[in-house]
Order: structure tokens, then sequence, then C-alpha cells
């Protein structure tokens, strides 16, 4: 069954760091996202991707993110200059022609010291 | 007011029990809705979505909505310990990138 992947499963980095979390969504899919949950909340929304362009974006998506779907099968989140509060878990997700469901990848857990 | 409000838990029934996990939502503009299991610091596996109001069934779980009192459940029948993990509900409006706006998640043990 095809599934969402993400690599690494967990990146520590030093504050001020760049980091680049990676995914690579099911194949055939169109729609791309990116989510956080930090440690006992929920999880929240970062941005929407589709035909090669950001569709949404949210107040905590700012301009130390940014995204990208370099190869056509790879997609992308870039932190610029991490703070300590961006640890949390960063889920990729994707949705195919049935936009409306979107499946997640297992996450990949960042720790910013 | 919060968007999406889900009663955190922990609820703990017996095995074989039947679960009643609901949402409530304040955003009018919802008309998806899915239901999320995530086990212990792993993604959300997708469990169920529906659109209209009603029920549907899948083996033995029942999502059933109410878009007139803006309220969803889930329901899990012959509860077994497997089923032991965080349920999430989410909901998004109608545009087809739209994002997911996510409960808090109930957390559920079944015991032996």
């Amino acid at each position: 069954e095809p599934e969402v992947t993400q690599t690494p499963s967990h990146q520590v980095t030093q504050m001020g760091q760049e980091v680049i979390l990676r995914c690579v969504p099911i194949s055939n899919h169109l729609y791309f996202y990116w989510y956080r949950q930090i440690l006992g909340q929920k999880v929240e929304f970062l941005v929407s991707f589709y035909n090669n362009e950001i569709s949404e974006k949210s107040e905590i998506f700012d301009d130390q993110f940014s995204v990208e779907r370099p190869d056509g099968s790879n997609f992308t989140l870039k932190i610029r200059s991490t703070k300590l509060e961006d640890s949390a878990m960063y889920f990729c997700a994707s949705a195919g022609s049935s936009y409306n469901e979107q499946f997640f990848g297992p996450g990949t857990r960042l720790t910013v010291l | 007011q919060k968007e999406v409000e889900q009663d955190p838990g922990p609820l703990s029934v017996p095995e074989g029990a039947i679960v009643s996990l609901n949402c409530t939502y304040s955003n009018s503009a919802f008309q998806y809705f899915m239901w999320y299991r995530q086990y212990s610091r792993k993604g959300p596996e997708l469990l169920m979505y529906t659109y209209s109001s009603g029920n549907k069934e899948d083996g033995r779980f029942t999502a059933q909505v109410d878009k007139s009192s803006k309220y969803i459940s889930l329901f899990i029948r012959d509860s077994q310990p497997s089923d032991s993990a965080t349920y999430l509900c989410a909901m998004k409006g109608t545009g087809t990138a739209s994002k997911l706006t996510f409960g808090t998640g109930t957390r559920l043990q079944v015991t032996l």
C-alpha cells in the first residue's frame, strides 16, 4: 500500500541553524501539506502546496519557513534559523484526486537546543 | 470559542465495549469531516471520511455527522486493546487544497 515517507525520523539542531525536512508524498498525489504537533498539543496546519505554488499558509509559516518540490517526487520544508519553539513533530501529508482525504507520513521529530 | 472542541480524555473502557468519541465545531464552512487514529509518536492514520449528515459504517467503525448541531461522532464496536490510541477529529472547507483543522484528540485506553 502506498504511503508517505519522511526523513529523518529525528533531527537535533542548535538554535539558529537551518534544517531541511524531507518528504516523499504518495505517487500521483497532487496536493501536499506540512503540519506540526508540539508535544501534548493538537496538530496544526503550516502550509499547503499545489501546482508548484503555495495555496495557503498559516500565521506560523513566517519568513523563516519555505517549501519546495525540487524534483517531482520530494517535498521539503526548510526552516532557515531555528528557534527553541520550533521543537515539534512535523508531519507531511498528501492528497490525490480525492483531495479531501489527506494521508500523513510518520513525522520528523525536530529538537532545537 | 475554539473552532473544534474535543474532550481530551483519557477514556478507559473494557475490551468489547462500544466507544463513543465526539467533536463539536463552530465554523459553518466546515463541510468534510475525518477521523484519524494516532499511536504514540506516530503520524495520524485516516480512519473515516464523511461529507453528508448521517452515518457511515466501515467494519467496527461508524462515523456520524449532524451538521445542524455541528456535532460529529465516531463509534467503535467490540473495542480491542489494539484500538488504544489517540483519536483525532479533523475537518475542512470546500476548497480543493483546504487545510485540515484538528481537535485536540481523545486518548482511548481499551483494557483486558
